[in-house]
């Protein structure tokens, strides 16, 4: 399958500070999605982007679909506790398949 | 709604045994899907259904089987469980016509542990 580059693999941030992160393929993507995951839960969508250079909120998260349409961006502005956890993002698996491929995450932890 | 449900929550197996996770979805979605989750790694795609009586592979579908009698359950089979085959198990449903669209709905996640 595609995959995708996603860094940084953790963050370490004090409560408050926004929070950037990113996602790359090598091929190009028609979708991209932003999952959230809880420790001992499965993953919930945040955020999905469909059209290139696409700017998309949902509440304090913001999310770009990258004019290459090999990139994606997601940053979370002015962090709080239960923005912990590990966030993934997603694309088509390609190949003939009909499912998603993920990163390998970004593992946020918020210092009091 | 309960949404996406998994059984069992965790199973500890021995080598070669075989077992069946179970997957159930009370939202009516044509589209059920299997994924894996490896410490470090993201989730990979086991087996996807489009609908009952009809089911595909996924990237990784070696050593599991799966059927879809039923819009509603979506089984996924170990025949003979291996240790490479410890893992995270996640189901996951979509009310899209596909599985690269829309949202996916996932389960809590069965946790696996072959020895």
């Amino acid at each position: 399958g595609q995959q995708l580059n996603q860094s940084p693999q953790s963050m370490f941030i004090q409560e408050g500070e926004d929070v950037s992160m990113n996602c790359t393929s090598s091929s190009i993507f028609n979708t991209w999605l932003w999952y959230k995951q809880d420790p001992g839960e499965g993953p919930v969508l945040l955020i999905a982007l469909y059209k290139a250079g696409e700017l998309t909120s949902n509440g304090r998260l913001t999310a770009q679909f990258g004019i290459t349409r090999k990139d994606s961006f997601l940053n979370i502005s002015a962090s709080i506790p239960s923005d912990v956890g590990i966030y993934f993002c997603a694309g088509p698996l390609g190949g003939g398949a009909d499912g998603l491929t993920f990163g390998k995450g970004t593992h946020l932890i918020i210092q009091p | 709604n309960a949404g996406v449900t998994q059984t069992p929550k965790f199973q500890v197996l021995k080598t070669g045994q075989s077992m069946t996770l179970q997957c159930a979805q009370d939202m009516n979605h044509e589209y059920m899907s299997w994924y894996r989750q490896d410490p470090g790694m993201g989730l990979r795609l086991i087996h996807y259904s489009v609908g009952a009586g009809i089911t595909d592979q996924g990237e990784v579908p070696n050593g599991y089987n799966v059927s879809r009698s039923t819009t509603e359950d979506f089984p996924l089979r170990l025949l003979s469980a291996a240790p490479s085959q410890t893992s995270v198990y996640f189901c996951a449903s979509t009310r899209g016509l596909a599985g690269t669209a829309g949202e996916l709905f996932f389960g809590e996640g069965s946790r696996l542990t072959v020895l």
